[in-house]
């Protein structure tokens, strides 16, 4: 079965500077990786999503996330950190041939500050 | 994207009451998902359901139960509603992309159990 595993559960970041979360994951064959956003209050929005193919993957307000199979990672970055980033940061790992539920991460508070 | 709702998106009520949470989907997608989530907390699978008439429980138990007359609409009921039951409810659809799954998530129903 599939895990993933967020270290960190709170970051804080100044706007304008770069920000890397980090997600690994442990599945025995190539994973199908995902990071997901959520605004307080809101449901979760998908980032981004990598089947296979190129390892750095560009998804959606600016984020892409590479992934690493030699070190099981796949680490969510964004150059430079926006206050309306601040939100909550979900990765989530699907397995073959994808008859089972994604398995989420517990989640990385990202906070922003002045 | 796939378009997911939810009703209500508030709910207050007192102990001991019957309550649906609704959740919808135009797209047209086979699997279900509803989890349960505290706030700022991890997401925890209730139940899901990969089609019509088929139902399931997930990682977490649940005194709730599920229903999947059609595709496109995925009711949880609690029928006798307690403080404990307070929470956020995440309803998600998902369609097949390659040999997994991506997951699309509504914007919650905040429960609340007086």
């Amino acid at each position: 079965a599939q895990s993933v595993t967020q270290p960190d559960i709170h970051i804080t970041v100044s706007e304008g500077a770069s920000l890397e979360l980090r997600c690994n994951y442990s599945y025995g064959a190539t994973p199908y990786l995902f990071w997901y956003v959520q605004s307080p209050g809101q449901g979760l929005q998908l980032l981004l999503k990598y089947f296979s193919g190129d390892t750095l993957v560009q998804g959606i307000k600016g984020f892409e996330a590479e992934f690493k199979r030699s070190q099981s990672s796949f680490n969510l970055r964004k150059p430079s950190v926006h206050w309306s980033d601040a939100a909550e940061y979900f990765c989530a790992v699907g397995a073959r041939p994808g008859n089972t539920p994604l398995v989420f991460g517990k989640g990385t508070r990202l906070s922003v500050i002045a | 994207e796939a378009d997911i709702y939810q009703t209500p998106r508030y709910l207050v009520i007192g102990t001991g009451k019957k309550i649906t949470l609704e959740c919808s989907q135009t797209m047209g997608h086979d699997k279900m998902y509803w989890y349960q989530q505290d706030p700022g907390m991890e997401l925890h699978l209730i139940h899901y359901s990969y089609g019509v008439n088929s139902t399931e429980k997930g990682d977490l138990s649940s005194e709730s139960t599920v229903s999947r007359i059609r595709t496109e609409h995925f009711p949880l009921t609690l029928e006798s509603a307690r403080p404990s039951h307070t929470s956020q409810y995440l309803c998600a659809s998902s369609e097949p992309t390659g040999a997994t799954d991506t997951q699309y998530f509504g914007p919650g129903t905040r429960l609340t159990v007086l």
